[in-house]
């Protein structure tokens, strides 16, 4: 069974460009995750879908922030326009129906804002 | 809101015995989970406490007293290969809030 695939790996920009993030999750995961890892700091959640629902996106930063979740399978972040804080890793995670408590990451995309 | 709570570093030798703390400030706490990442990797699920007491997995223990908003993770007869770092996450209703993560430095 594949896991939790993200692509790119690795993205370098400079401000003010735009960039998108993919997550494709394990198969028949309903629940999927973003976070965000600044270096040295905690794993910061960002928002959940639950199929093509966001159940919570309080932790997205701002309205430079956008996720969507076509026909609840695979996830974009798109982050418009970048800026240097933006720099960190991202994580996607998913889950099957009964928790959050058992998630499955993804490799992370690794974002660097110049 | 939700704070978590761990030591930034710990170092041991190789066989040892590692308790990794964990404190929490949350509302709508269900349950403890912990996480290891290695350098580069995703972070990958270790153990989940949802009652207080002990879980064992192997040479993995986690521990949860509700009462005390306090956790541990207890690793045995540390391998080099245990060295990452371990994150502490709690589990409100719908989601998990990590925190900056403890990186255990494990040395022959």
């Amino acid at each position: 069974e594949a896991g939790v695939t993200q692509f790119p790996s690795h993205s370098v920009i400079e401000k003010g460009q735009t960039v998108t993030l993919r997550c494709d999750p394990i198969s028949g995961h309903d629940n999927l995750y973003w976070y965000r890892r600044v270096m040295g700091k905690e794993i910061k959640f960002l928002l959940h879908f639950v199929k093509e629902s966001k159940q919570d996106e309080s932790g997205m930063p701002n309205n430079r922030f956008l996720a969507e979740r076509t026909g609840g399978t695979y996830s974009t972040l798109k982050v418009q326009p970048a800026e240097l804080e933006d720099s960190g890793v991202y994580f996607c995670a998913s889950s099957q129906g009964q928790g959050p408590e058992t998630q499955y990451f993804g490799p992370g995309t690794r974002l660097l804002v110049l | 809101g939700q704070s978590l709570e761990q030591p930034s570093e710990v170092t041991a030798v190789e066989g040892a015995i590692v308790q990794i703390n964990c404190t929490y400030q949350t509302s709508g706490f269900y349950g403890l989970s912990w996480y290891q990442q290695h350098d580069g990797g995703a972070p990958t699920f270790l153990s989940y406490n949802a009652l207080d007491g002990l879980e064992e997995t192997g040479r993995f223990s986690s521990f949860l007293s509700r009462s005390d908003s306090y956790g541990y993770l207890l690793l045995q007869e540390l391998q080099m290969k245990d060295s990452a770092s371990y994150f502490c996450a709690v589990r409100d209703r719908y989601d998990m809030r990590f925190g900056a993560g403890t990186r255990l430095t494990v040395k022959p």
